[in-house]
């Protein structure tokens, strides 16, 4: 069973678009969550945080969270070609206070001028 | 702004051999772990360390793995006898004082081996 799951894409959005990526999480137990932005060949890079039900917003960045749907959302207003990349949804489940980070496979998105 | 580093940058090593791959946290931050990425896969836990003892592992992280804080500022991961298929990228990641709070990632190590 997946814990993280997102759809892989690609997703194509024109320059100055509002660009939505989704992720579900299979555990309940799940508390904490996370956006990444990586760039090929680089290391994850901390977009945002959410941690309670609602909006969440930084930015041209907005971070939804719906625990009851098990579901985390970013949008990302805007869009630049800067924006291309892989984006990463990552949950912290409550095991032994690791604080292990179980990351989905990413979200490939192409923002096009 | 504080960041994680790591060394080196990429790592050539023989089957069989050795391999330590060096990190520096963010300074005040007390949580350290290691992640790795094969090629075309998701970033997959190793190992978070906290308190100078590990903290959780992951199934991947087997005898073959370990990880150490040998003075204030460095943490290695040293993985012995490698196989060709610990070929990936190793990322470093620390985070502040707290559960949950927001890890943040070194630059990696591309490991290669032959």
């Amino acid at each position: 069973q997946k814990e993280v799951e997102q759809n892989s894409g690609p997703l194509s959005v024109p320059e100055g678009a509002i660009a939505s990526l989704n992720c579900t999480y299979s555990d309940r137990g799940s508390q904490s969550f996370f956006w990444y932005r990586q760039y090929s060949g680089k290391s994850p890079e901390l977009i945002m945080s959410i941690y309670s039900n609602g909006d969440k917003e930084d930015g041209r960045f907005t971070a939804q969270l719906n625990k009851a749907s098990q579901y985390v959302s970013l949008l990302i207003r805007d869009s630049q070609p800067s924006d291309s990349a892989t984006y990463l949804c990552a949950v912290i489940i409550l095991t032994g206070g690791g604080n292990k980070l179980t990351f989905g496979t990413g979200t490939q998105l192409k923002v096009e001028l | 702004e504080p960041e994680v580093t790591q060394t080196p940058s990429h790592q050539v090593t023989q089957m069989g051999q050795e391999v330590i791959l060096r990190c520096v946290p963010i300074s005040n931050h007390l949580y350290f772990y290691w992640y790795r990425q094969i090629l075309g896969q998701k970033v997959e836990f190793l190992v978070s360390f906290y308190n100078n003892e590990i903290s959780e592992k992951s199934e991947i992280f087997d005898d073959q793995f370990s990880v150490e804080r040998p003075d204030g500022s460095n943490f290695t991961l040293k993985i012995r006898s490698t196989k060709l298929e610990d070929s990936a990228m190793y990322f470093c990641a620390s985070s502040g004082t707290g559960e949950n709070q927001p890890q943040h990632f070194g630059d990696g190590t591309r490991l290669s081996i032959l």
